[in-house]
């Protein structure tokens, strides 16, 4: 258990749907990102917030958006879903910015 | 933007030999991050670089900064079958965006 908690595991969605992926920080971590692992697309940054704040953003799709909430969570909303947005679905989270990251064991979405 | 390249994409190893897979960064880095990402697993942080030349071990791995801060290298020696894996490098700019290189896939053949 690496301390970041992502749920849930496995995700089953037909296209045009609407899904909220979840995510816990490790324990006084403020920093949390996500990230899309997709077989020919590597590990592709979405987001990042900071202790509630947007910090940086990277090819996020706009039917995509997130949050961080006051204790920490975060939440990953994916919309108008498309089958190519079937992938993994990584938070990661860290006590310092640029510092490694802790990541969670990830959703798996499948859109059908 | 920055762009992180590793390669090789793919590594098939004999058990007992050595491998290295190498990251060039198209811009300097202010760190470089090593990550394993076991089959169906996820990413696990290895260790971090941030000085110019920096060398660090890990019992049998073996990771190099370069000293212009754009290249980096993991060395593993004597490869063992707990060594397959996606290994990640992942640069991080200035202001802490970190950019993860493609990964390099190893297979181990006993």
């Amino acid at each position: 258990d690496s301390g970041v908690t992502q749920t849930p595991k496995h995700l089953i969605t037909a296209t045009g749907q609407r899904v909220t992926l979840r995510c816990s920080p490790r324990s006084g971590d403020l920093s949390v990102y996500w990230y899309q692992q997709s077989l020919d697309q590597g590990l592709q940054f979405l987001i990042h917030y900071y202790n509630g704040e947007e910090r940086a953003k990277g090819n996020i799709l706009e039917r995509f958006s997130a949050q961080q909430f006051p204790d920490l969570h975060s939440e990953l909303n994916l919309s108008s879903l498309e089958l190519g947005d079937s992938a993994l679905y990584f938070c990661a989270s860290s006590v310092v910015v640029g510092r490694g990251y802790t990541f969670g064991s990830g959703t798996r979405l499948t859109v059908v | 933007g920055q762009q992180v390249m590793q390669i090789p994409q793919y590594q098939h190893v004999q058990e007992g030999e050595d491998f290295t897979t190498y990251c060039n960064s198209s811009t300097t880095l202010s760190n470089i991050q090593w990550y394993k990402q076991r089959p169906g697993g996820h990413p696990v942080f290895l260790i971090q670089l941030v000085k110019s030349g920096e060398v660090k071990k890990q019992k049998r791995l073996t990771f190099q900064f370069g000293e212009a801060k754009k290249n980096s290298s993991l060395h593993i020696t004597a490869t063992q079958t707990t060594d397959v894996g996606t290994y990640f490098c992942a640069g991080a700019s200035n202001d802490y965006k970190l950019s993860f290189g493609a990964g390099t896939t190893v297979t181990v053949r006993a």
